[in-house]
């Protein structure tokens, strides 16, 4: 079945930079990625996705980046501020298959002041 | 509107208890899940619904006991818990679900459940 692994698990970034998260999987008939958001005590919430006919998305400062021969995807953020710290979940799915959404470990995201 | 309501925000039950789980969705999405949710982990799947029929069971044991009403409503139903059961259980809801189009899931804020 598809693995998702994400990383890095943890990531602190000064307030301002840009912080990037990379994930891989295994199935190349997966062709949907999207990427969640978790706060403290909340529900994951969908913050960008992108599908395998497309290279890359941008949606103000966040962007995600598709490479489907090499099977990588990745979660761009600039400028950072506070309120993006939390936790971010990679996520893929495959067609025709289960239609499962298949996480990723999660990645810590600290912004420091 | 993207809100998936989930009710109650926590609970706590104690092993011989019998509660339920109740989640809602206005967004006319055919397909619903529950999602089980460790500290520090990502979300399991426990089951999902489409159409409001039952497609996915992932080897849940039997003392959770899912329901669909009709399409806007999905319900957990909990009955001789295990401590090791707490947990935060999330619905989500997308469209279209096994049907090759692979849309948004649109989580809730999640029910946070104790086990004492």
């Amino acid at each position: 079945g598809e693995n998702v692994e994400q990383h890095p698990s943890t990531l602190s970034v000064q307030e301002g930079d840009s912080a990037v998260i990379k994930c891989t999987y295994s199935d190349s008939a997966s062709n949907y990625f999207p990427w969640y958001k978790q706060e403290l005590g909340k529900g994951p919430q969908l913050i960008i996705d992108i599908r395998s006919n497309v290279g890359e998305k941008k949606d103000q400062r966040i962007a995600v980046t598709l490479n489907k021969t090499a099977k990588h995807f990745s979660l761009h953020i600039t400028e950072t501020q506070p309120e993006d710290s939390a936790v971010y979940f990679c996520a893929a799915l495959r067609p025709n298959r289960d239609d499962k959404i298949i996480f990723g470990k999660g990645t810590r995201l600290h912004i420091l002041p | 509107d993207t809100e998936v309501t989930q009710t109650p925000k926590h609970l706590v039950m104690g092993m011989t208890n019998k509660k339920s789980l109740k989640c809602e969705q206005h967004m006319g999405h055919r397909a619903m899940y529950w999602y089980k949710q460790k500290a520090k982990k990502p979300p399991e799947l426990m089951f999902v619904y489409s159409y409001e029929k039952l497609s996915i069971n992932e080897s849940v044991p039997s003392r959770f006991s899912p329901e669909c009403p009709n399409s806007s409503l999905l319900n957990l139903h909990l009955h001789a818990l295990q401590p090791e059961d707490s947990a935060l259980y999330l619905c989500a809801s997308s469209q279209a679900y096994s049907l090759g189009m692979n849309t948004e899931a649109f989580f809730g804020q999640g029910t946070r459940l104790t086990v004492v």
